[in-house]
């Protein structure tokens, strides 16, 4: 499988502060997600999103396929946003290979 | 409500002990996936498979064991030849084709005793 790294690894963020997660990878992909995990370790799908931009409430993801580069963007961040963020990206085999993760804390 | 249910939510192993963690779907996806969280790490993925009756190993099956007898089922089985089990599984299905999301359970967190 590809290689995935994420910047940066930790990220503490003021409530109401913007921020942008990086994730970059080794091989052109096909398929590429981000997730968030709670505190209780509840996986929730962010993004589908092997090129181009999507928005969902204040989330919205990039990724720049030539580039092998994807960013996750939070908007006006609450308390709720904290956890880790996780990409994934698959190339041509069918494993889906993950990144170690970025851990935000939003404080109140 | 569609989903993807884990069980147990706490395991516990003994030394020399096979046990099995359960992973039910209800979301009609042909594939299904087990994947090991170590603290602070990522996911990496342990079995997976894309239609009944057949399975594939991932980066890390030495010492786990699966079976996919029904769609909806895919059971993964920790051997006494795991050393270190102690970690966070996570299951997770997706359908097949573009476009294939990844939808997770809300895992198992075996320690050993």
């Amino acid at each position: 499988g590809i290689q995935v790294e994420q910047s940066p690894p930790d990220l503490i963020l003021q409530e109401g502060a913007n921020s942008t997660l990086r994730c970059n990878f080794s091989d052109s992909v096909n398929n590429l997600q981000w997730f968030h995990q709670n505190p209780w370790g509840q996986l929730i799908n962010l993004f589908y999103i092997p090129s181009g931009t999507k928005q969902n409430g204040r989330l919205s993801a990039t990724t720049v396929a030539t580039e092998r580069y994807s960013l996750l963007y939070i908007s006006s961040s609450q308390t709720t946003d904290s956890g880790v963020y996780f990409c994934a990206g698959r190339s041509n085999d069918y494993k889906l290979s993950f990144g170690a993760g970025t851990t935000v804390t939003v404080r109140a | 409500d569609g989903g993807i249910t884990q069980s147990p939510k706490y395991l516990f192993r003994k030394e020399g002990q096979n046990v099995t963690l359960s992973c039910e779907q209800n979301l009609n996806h042909d594939a299904m996936y087990w994947y090991r969280q170590d603290p602070g790490q990522g996911l990496r993925l342990i079995y997976y498979s894309q239609i009944v009756n057949d399975f594939q190993k991932g980066d890390i099956a030495e010492g786990y064991s699966v079976s996919r007898e029904k769609k909806e089922s895919f059971p993964l089985t920790v051997t006494s030849a795991q050393k270190n089990p102690t970690a966070f599984y996570l299951c997770a299905s997706s359908i097949l084709g573009a476009g294939e999301k990844l939808f997770f359970g809300s895992g198992t967190q075996l320690s050993v005793l």
